[in-house]
């Protein structure tokens, strides 16, 4: 089975914080993304990457930045964490060829206050 | 520019009824379409999708959806609903000629009474 790990289910920080999530692939996809997910919002794209070293910003990605060093890793960076940043984060990947179809991660739940 | 709508945040059945959640897309293109269903405290995991073959598509759990194009619709049912459907429900939609991104609906919150 694919599997996407995110590195923390739950994370509390301090305003002001610089925040590394993580997430991991051990399927050597390609393609990597990182949503946050809020009630009656739905998932919104941060950013994704499509090659090791390459992003993309997606529709929201202020106040976030990305790194993608290692093909199987893809980290989210809250540079000044903010309460309005308090969400669900969820990370997926998809093989190159893909059409669409995401195998995401449990998700990380961040609390800033 | 794609998106989907999600008619109705939250949809109640009784367990054995009907189950039936509604999505209509927006798409310049001949769409590929998905379903991914969330169980609590888990991430998304694709139920179905539909990728210009057979309009009704088949999933997992006894799940199934019809591409109408007439309609610009997908929406997802399932015969008898069980407790265990209980979950989150997303409709996406993605260019297959282009950047091959879903674009996510707002989730359908299904709720399934003894």
């Amino acid at each position: 089975d694919v599997k996407v790990t995110q590195s923390s289910r739950y994370l509390v920080k301090r305003t002001g914080e610089k925040v590394f999530l993580e997430c991991v692939q051990d399927m050597d996809h390609e393609n990597m993304f990182w949503y946050r997910q809020d009630p009656g919002l739905g998932l919104r794209l941060i950013y994704f990457s499509y090659d090791v070293k390459m992003k993309e910003k997606g529709d929201i990605p202020e106040g976030y930045s990305v790194s993608r060093e290692k093909k199987e890793r893809f980290s989210l960076i809250l540079e000044s964490a903010s309460t309005n940043q308090t969400s669900m984060y969820l990370c997926a990947s998809s093989p190159g060829t893909g059409v669409g179809k995401l195998f995401f991660g449990s998700g990380t739940q961040l609390s800033v206050l | 520019a794609q998106s989907v709508t999600q008619l109705g945040s939250h949809v109640s059945v009784s367990e054995g009824a009907l189950v039936l959640l509604r999505c209509n897309y927006s798409s310049s293109v001949p769409p590929y379409l998905f379903w991914y269903v969330q169980y609590p405290n888990q991430g998304l995991q694709l139920l179905l999708k539909y990728t210009s073959a057979a309009t009704l598509v088949k999933g997992i759990n006894g799940f199934e959806a019809e591409f109408k194009k007439s309609e610009t619709s997908f929406h997802l049912t399932k015969p008898s609903a069980h407790m265990s459907d209980a979950a989150e429900y997303f409709c996406a939609v993605s260019d297959p000629g282009g950047s091959y991104i879903p674009t996510f609906g707002r989730g359908t919150s299904l709720i399934v009474h003894p």
